[in-house]
């Protein structure tokens, strides 16, 4: 059983620089979701995919992020334009349409803005 | 206001030194209470979910349990391999129909051989 997997697992980038990430879900489940993690935080809602139709973003989703699901399976988030309050942990998780609700989550990117 | 607050922040134990750390939620309409463990540097692994009040769950030394207005998490001669932060999150009804969790602080748990 595999879980759901992120990468890379770190990233050092500059200001001003894009950036993008990558999460693969577990393979039955259609929703996936995008989280911040900044320390000695709970995780804050992004985004979330059913398939690959994009139906909520969280206010926190400024202009400079974007995310794409483009055949329902992986996804990407982008970051344009690289900020140090950009740095933070990504984490993604996936689930099930049923009515357990139950999310689970990759080990994240560590974002590293210098 | 936070919708969701966990106490302690912080709680060191003895081995075998039971406790329950607590979730308090203020949004109306619950679709879920989650409850998850995070090792450093690690995605939130899943635990329990609860849904209606009076509802308890157990998975080994841990004991869920969910009220109207908050929710317990009793861990019962916890070991050094429990410590941990553990997260509480929500998932209820909002107007935009949002699927997102909301995540409290967390606890981090501390225990001590």
């Amino acid at each position: 059983d595999t879980g759901v997997s992120q990468n890379p697992r770190h990233k050092i980038t500059k200001r001003g620089q894009n950036v993008t990430f990558r999460c693969d879900p577990i393979s039955e489940h259609n929703r996936l979701y995008w989280y911040r993690q900044t320390l000695g935080q709970g995780p804050e809602f992004l985004t979330y995919f059913q398939n690959e139709a994009q139906l909520e973003k969280s206010r926190l989703l400024s202009d400079r992020f974007s995310a794409e699901r483009p055949k329902g399976s992986f996804s990407t988030l982008e970051i344009q334009r690289t900020e140090q309050g950009d740095s933070a942990m990504y984490l993604c998780a996936s689930s099930l349409v049923t009515s357990s609700y139950e999310q689970y989550f990759g080990p994240g990117t560590r974002l590293t803005v210098t | 206001e936070d919708q969701v607050t966990q106490s302690p922040e912080a709680l060191r134990l003895q081995e075998g030194e039971s406790s329950s750390l607590n979730c308090s939620y203020t949004v109306s309409g619950l679709r879920g209470l989650f409850w998850y463990r995070q090792d450093p540097g690690k995605g939130p692994e899943f635990l329990f979910t609860l849904y209606s009040a009076g509802e308890e769950k157990e998975k080994e030394r841990l004991k869920a349990t969910l009220t109207k207005k908050e929710s317990f998490l009793h861990i019962t001669a916890p070991k050094p391999e429990d410590s941990a932060t553990y997260l509480c999150a929500v998932l209820y009804y909002s107007g935009g129909g949002a699927d997102g969790l909301t995540f409290g602080k967390g606890t981090h748990l501390i225990i001590q051989p």
